[in-house]
């Protein structure tokens, strides 16, 4: 199984930060990376897939890179709304697996 | 609106089974992939497996493939899983969702159905 690694764990923030969360693959995945975003109480909100793709909606100060093993998802100008966990998702190969969580707070 | 309301959650002993639904609605059912995953109390989101359009593939996570049975009605537009021999490992919250394209990632998700396995 390809096994992902986030970091951090957790993070905190100001509004208006920018924010980096990092995933890294056990093995190369090809870019087949997703990220979601799960608030308290909620299920899991998609955000963008093949590591840099936005979907339809999630406002641009969302963004992805990355390739290989090595993938990040990055937050420019933090609004309150994005206190929330956020996974990442490889689609590589089965099983496809998620990593930990980086569970977003703001100051 | 796509909408996806599974249902048939709850209490089960342990060594029982259960079988909860997911009910779809707002798109075309038929054309797409769907998976199960699941949360338990906690912690991060496990991939459980996905089936495609006609029923034809269906994989799932090795450590469950023994337990779990995913299946579908296009008629209904509903998802299944059965799940059997529980265990307290097994106590979590079991989302279904719709596949983005065929290409794995979960593009819309229910609500989740909470399955508690305990005596």
């Amino acid at each position: 199984d390809i096994h992902m690694t986030q970091n951090p764990v957790s993070l905190s923030a100001f509004i208006g930060d920018k924010v980096t969360i990092t995933c890294r693959a056990s093995q190369d995945i090809s870019r087949y990376l997703g990220w979601y975003q799960q608030k308290q109480g909620q299920s899991p909100k998609f955000l963008m897939y093949y590591a840099s793709n936005l979907l339809s909606g999630v406002p641009s100060r969302f963004s992805g890179s990355g390739s290989g093993t090595e993938y990040s998802l990055t937050i420019t100008g933090i609004q309150p709304e994005d206190a929330a966990t956020y996974f990442c998702q490889q689609c590589y190969s089965y099983p496809y697996t998620f990593g930990a969580g980086t569970k977003l707070e703001l100051k | 609106e796509v909408k996806l309301v599974e249902s048939g959650g709850g209490l089960v002993q342990p060594g029982r089974s259960l079988k909860v639904s997911c009910a779809a609605s707002g798109f075309s059912f038929n054309d797409y992939w769907m998976g199960w995953v699941r949360q338990a109390p906690g912690k991060g989101l496990e991939w459980i497996g996905e089936i495609n359009q006609d029923s034809s593939t269906i994989n799932y996570i090795p450590s469950l493939k023994d337990k779990f049975t995913i299946s579908r009605d296009n008629a209904q537009n509903t998802l299944y899983l059965q799940m059997s021999k529980l265990g307290s490992e097994d106590t979590a919250i079991y989302y279904c969702a719709r596949e983005h394209s065929g290409y794995g990632f979960f593009d819309y998700w229910g609500q989740g159905v909470m399955v508690t396995v305990s005596s």
